[in-house]
């Protein structure tokens, strides 16, 4: 099983709503990954988590709250977003290897829209 | 990102032809991937090349990189119209876990 899920698909909200994105992946990775992807642009690194503890965070603003419940487990929460907020969020995790590069597999992504 | 030079940004082959895209970095490389995506969809991974004058081909695709130049590319042979989309190379850059993306190059195939 080779596969990063990532749900649901397709995600409208208001800019008051409260939602959340959801990712999965069963390939034992200790590495999980949050992405924003703009139209016609290349995907943006938002979070990164090793071992379910958030190590990097691209200064990401605080109406995006990731949470890694677990190693399999990885959650985008929103609140209060903006229409700008509206992409395509990519999921992805990787071994977490000490060296040498570690191949990131990608879920479908959410397309998510703010009205 | 401005960490990762990808071009050209897009071409339009006729079927059978070759192509080549680069991407060249401006640090140092933890690891070199090229990922392969349609529009609005996820990235399908296609390689990843790791030491300096490592070669990896999958089907028609091949990829190399040279660790000196900090550079890769990803060449094309007899085009086909199911190689069409947008190609993405990416990066670990400053740790293994740091990673980024070039700004891709959309691929057109003509039957």
């Amino acid at each position: 099983d080779t596969e990063v899920t990532q749900t649901p698909k397709h995600l409208v909200m208001g800019m008051t709503n409260k939602k959340s994105l959801k990712c999965e992946q069963h390939m034992g990775h200790r590495a999980m990954y949050w992405y924003k992807q703009k139209a016609k642009k290349p995907p943006e690194l938002m979070f990164v988590y090793s071992y379910e503890k958030l190590s990097i965070n691209e200064s990401v603003p605080s109406r995006f709250s990731p949470e890694c419940p677990n190693s399999s487990l990885l959650n985008l929460h929103l609140h209060a977003l903006q229409p700008e907020d509206s992409a395509l969020y990519l999921c992805a995790s990787s071994q977490m290897k000490r060296q040498g590069a570690n191949e990131a597999f990608f879920g479908q992504g959410t397309r998510l829209t703010v009205v | 990102s401005q960490e990762l030079e990808q071009s050209p940004q897009s071409l339009i082959v006729q079927e059978g032809k070759n192509l080549t895209i680069n991407c060249t970095s401006s640090k140092t490389l933890y690891g070199l991937y090229w990922y392969k995506q349609k529009y609005g969809e996820g990235l399908i991974f296609l390689m990843m090349l790791q030491k300096g004058g490592e070669e990896k081909s999958h089907e028609k695709i091949t990829a190399k990189l040279d660790e000196k130049k900090q550079q890769s590319s990803l060449h094309i042979t007899a085009s086909q119209p199911s190689h069409a989309g947008i190609y993405l190379c990416g990066a670990a850059l400053y740790n293994f876990n740091k990673f980024y993306f070039g700004s891709g190059t959309k691929l057109n195939v003509k039957p």
